[in-house]
């Protein structure tokens, strides 16, 4: 069966310092991957997605950035972190073809102090 | 582009009683729709989908969707409501494109009283 993992669980950062959160899944073989961005009392927003290897589409403009070294390995990275990168941060994948659910990762809490 | 209107923020319902949430969505094909749950401080969990054939989608813990075409609509109902159904559900729509994008509506937080 198929396992997603995300860690850090939790994070406290002060602004101005890096990012890096990483996303794992297991059991599968080309997912696609999503990293998506909860702020407190909202919806979901998609911030990244990727359908292969070194293959990254943004989805809003921001000070963060993705990477998908390895098939199964998918990072959520900023250079300098502000106040408004608080949030809950999920990871999700899913099969490639249309239709297909996604499937969250437990999530990061990070806050910016 | 697809969209996802879930109209009601705040929902609260009385331990046993029966629940509705509604789902509106946008989207110019036949869509892909799925109704997701949260519980606080986790990760969403799918509860059903529907992808074609049968309007009537049944899910785990005794949840089930109709879908309606000329309404628009993917709205979630449960005939008796436990305690546990405490959570945020979000409903979403599949684009059939590259990348299986879902778009996600803003949600409903259900509460249920004891």
């Amino acid at each position: 069966s198929q396992t997603i993992h995300q860690w850090p669980a939790t994070l406290v950062q002060p602004v101005g310092s890096p990012l890096s959160l990483e996303c794992t899944v297991e059991g599968t073989s080309n997912p696609n991957l999503y990293w998506y961005r909860q702020a407190a009392g909202r919806g979901l927003q998609l911030l990244f997605y990727s359908v292969g290897i070194g293959q990254i589409s943004s989805e809003v403009p921001q000070n963060l950035s993705a990477s998908r070294p390895q098939d199964r390995q998918f990072i959520l990275s900023s250079k300098k972190l502000l106040l408004s990168d608080s949030g809950f941060y999920l990871c999700a994948w899913s099969w490639g073809l249309a239709g297909n659910e996604q499937f969250f990762g437990p999530g990061t809490r990070l806050t910016v102090l | 582009a697809q969209s996802v209107t879930q109209p009601d923020i705040h929902i609260t319902v009385s331990e046993g009683a029966s629940l509705e949430l509604r789902c509106n969505y946008s989207y110019g094909a036949t869509p892909y729709l799925f109704w997701y749950v949260q519980s606080p401080g986790q990760g969403l969990q799918l509860l059903l989908k529907y992808f074609s054939g049968d309007t009537l989608v049944q899910g785990i813990k005794g949840f089930e969707a109709e879908f309606k075409r000329s309404q628009s609509s993917f709205n979630l109902r449960k005939p008796s409501v436990h305690w546990s159904d405490a959570a945020e559900y979000f409903c979403a729509v599949g684009a059939s494109h590259a990348g299986n994008m879902l778009t996600f509506g803003g949600g409903t937080r259900l509460m249920v009283k004891p």
